[in-house]
């Protein structure tokens, strides 16, 4: 089955952990994707990645870290440096990260972190 | 990079079409304009997307005006399953880093 997984659907951390959120992809896509969503929210770029063994910021990227050491999968670190960290997580790919060429970007099914 | 402005709600009766309007006005020539939808606690789900020509797919069309600044979602025949959040998203020119999705439109379809 083709996609994008993301695991765990729920989490809870306890303040002052740091949790990591998995994405996997069989998609075959170079460009992956963290969003953030809060309730009744739009959805926040957090950090993305052109290709393996790069990344970029996106537009809240602080208490957040990434690492991209394999082309299928993108797994984010919520670190305690993360003041608010309670929010919907989704991870996204597309075949490459050039939108303007008229690439679809796919989303997984999300993670809820909630913290405790 | 193009910000879009939707309407927070809208509701439409089942069997009808829904009209889903999006302005950006600041959208420019190589931008595309994307629609998705979310159903609660899911991950969005993409539509459509178009540059300047109307497109119509197996689920929706998009019709984008002349001077690309306003589009509409159509979904033909409403269904209660189409009750969901939707997104108008521009996309700048490089990427991921120049999205905008906005806190879209709520559709309730109403039986």
């Amino acid at each position: 089955d083709g996609g994008i997984t993301q695991s765990p659907k729920y989490l809870f951390r306890k303040e002052g952990q740091n949790v990591t959120l998995s994405c996997e992809q069989n998609l075959n896509h170079d460009a992956m994707y963290w969003y953030r969503q809060d309730p009744g929210q739009g959805l926040r770029l957090i950090y993305y990645s052109q290709i393996v063994n790069d990344f970029q910021k996106g537009d809240i990227a602080e208490g957040y870290s990434v690492s991209r050491e394999k082309k299928e999968s993108f797994p984010l670190t919520v670190t305690s440096a993360q003041k608010n960290p309670t929010a919907f997580y989704l991870c996204a790919s597309s075949i490459s990260p050039l939108w303007n060429t008229g690439n679809t970007i796919y989303f997984g099914e999300g993670s809820w972190l909630t913290v405790v | 990079d193009a910000k879009t402005t939707q309407p927070t709600s809208m509701d439409c009766a089942e069997g009808r079409a829904a009209n889903l309007p999006c302005n950006h006005s600041t959208i420019s020539g190589n931008e595309y304009v994307y629609w998705y939808r979310q159903i609660h606690s899911q991950g969005p789900q993409y539509i459509i997307h178009g540059l300047k020509n109307n497109e119509t797919n197996e689920m929706a069309s998009l019709i984008i005006t002349e001077d690309r600044k306003s589009s509409t979602l159509i979904l033909p025949h409403a269904t209660l399953r189409d009750t969901a959040v939707y997104y108008c998203i521009g996309v700048g020119v490089g990427g991921a880093n120049n999205l905008f999705f906005g806190t879209g439109t709520r559709l309730t379809v109403i039986p």
